[in-house]
């Protein structure tokens, strides 16, 4: 039934060590997002694809990629993660218009 | 840049009490305002979409309003219960390269005591 899925749901990685966060889509959406929420703050738009149309939010580190190979995934690249890149991350998929977003669960992340 | 304020302060009420939250933006008004339900440690879940020509919405117990004028958007849960208790996003459009993108606020966080 689900329709947004992130895995894994916690990941813990060293300070430094490259790590990436995984997002698939069973409604064939066009548009995906990555966002990023720390503890009592909105989620933050890193990115978000309209079909391979990628569109970098201008304060998005450079640390941080993302790559669409196809409709129903997406992925997250944390290059060199640092201690304030410990947050929650959520994947989203929008139909393009002015329509509802579907969430995954997110995926905690804990850098050490 | 587009600005979304909630009140940071959590709300608490009583079960069987009306539950309002406030969503302010800063900018120009937007086409679509998203009212979201996120619980402790899940993603966001929609609720709510109302346009800017429409002033009011309702959904089972909820109910949103939109006043262009006040930049302004009420979130209101009728006879609120112990479920209801979340963190409460506003989101709206805002203009990006290829179309558009939706962000968010902070949040209110709604206790609801039984």
């Amino acid at each position: 039934d689900a329709m947004v899925i992130q895995n894994p749901r916690y990941q813990v990685t060293q300070f430094g060590k490259p790590v990436t966060l995984s997002c698939s889509q069973t409604l064939n959406h066009n548009v995906m997002y990555w966002y990023q929420q720390k503890s009592s703050q909105a989620p933050k738009l890193l990115f978000h694809y309209y079909d391979k149309d990628f569109n970098n939010e201008a304060d998005t580190p450079d640390n941080f990629q993302s790559r669409r190979p196809n409709t129903s995934f997406c992925f997250l690249d944390i290059r060199s993660p640092g201690l304030g890149d410990a947050a929650m991350y959520l994947c989203a998929t929008g139909s393009g218009g002015h329509e509802k977003l579907f969430f995954g669960s997110g995926t905690q992340l804990s850098v050490l | 840049s587009q600005k979304i304020e909630q009140n940071s302060e959590a709300l608490n009420i009583q079960e069987g009490k009306t539950a309002t939250l406030t969503c302010n933006y800063t900018n120009y008004s937007p086409a679509y305002l998203q009212w979201y339900r996120q619980d402790p440690g899940r993603g966001p879940v929609f609720l709510l979409l109302i346009r800017e020509n429409e002033k009011e919405k309702r959904k089972e117990r909820l109910k949103v309003t939109f006043d262009t004028t006040l930049k302004q958007s009420l979130f209101h849960i009728t006879a609120s219960q112990p479920a209801d208790s979340a963190t409460y996003l506003c989101a709206l459009d805002a203009p990006s390269t290829g179309g558009f993108k939706t962000i968010f606020g902070a949040g209110t966080r709604l206790f609801v005591k039984a």
